[in-house]
């Protein structure tokens, strides 16, 4: 099973400012098969990035994922009020498709 | 508009059972792979179990084999789990998953339910 890290457990910005969420996987992750999910209070997870960098329909180009075999992040370059949430990364290329523990981005 | 509409949550003793269902629509159903995935209050995502567009193959998380059954009926565009012999630590919103590809070896989710709670407890 490959375990996904996700740092840091929470991360405290304001409104403007960059945001770079790491997920690091215990063994190489095959064809960059990683995901990212949002998810805000009350709500389903909704998928942002897929192919550790493609962005999903309708997300908007402040959200931008990087990174390969082992070591991926997820940045978005100007937080908008709307994007205070927990983020999650998922392995989807091997069985079990597991997921990190997420990453808390909070209004400073 | 893709649609994913779970049902069949409550409240349920340990050892007991609880069948969930999840409706479908808006695309081409027996195209894709489905998947559930559960949330613990409070906790993080956690992959249950998925089947492909067929059935024909089917995963399991190890926390849950040999208790939870999943199925599909395309006939009427519907996700099932089957679960047996439910547990405290099986206390979650369970969500309905909809992969991008037509097997479970691969595929990330690109839409999700909005969940249905089971709650395990005496």
């Amino acid at each position: 099973e490959i375990v996904l890290t996700q740092s840091p457990g929470t991360l405290s910005l304001s409104p403007g400012e960059r945001a770079t969420l790491s997920c690091r996987a215990s063994q190489s992750v095959s064809s960059s098969y990683l995901a990212w999910y949002q998810q805000k209070p009350g709500q389903a997870p909704r998928l942002l990035i897929y192919g550790a960098s493609s962005r999903a329909t309708g997300i908007p180009d402040r959200f931008s994922g990087s990174g390969s075999g082992t070591d991926f992040t997820l940045t978005i370059s100007r937080l908008e009020p709307e994007d205070f949430a927990v983020y999650y990364c998922q392995q989807y290329g091997s069985s079990p498709k597991t997921f990190g523990g997420g990453t808390k981005v909070e209004i400073k | 508009e893709v649609q994913l509409v779970e049902s069949g949550g409550g409240l349920v003793q340990p050892g007991r059972s609880l069948r969930l269902s999840c409706a479908a629509s808006g695309f081409t159903f027996d195209d894709y792979a489905m998947h559930w995935v559960r949330q613990a209050p409070g906790k993080g995502l956690e992959w249950v179990s998925g089947i492909s567009w067929n059935s024909g193959s089917i995963g399991y998380a190890d926390s849950v084999k040999g208790r939870f059954t999943i199925s599909r009926d395309n006939a009427k565009n519907s996700l099932y789990l089957q679960m047996n012999s439910l547990r405290a630590e099986d206390t979650a919103l369970y969500y309905c998953a909809k992969a991008e590809y037509y097997d479970i070896l691969t595929g990330y989710f690109d839409y999700w339910g909005q969940g249905t709670l089971v709650t395990v407890s005496s």
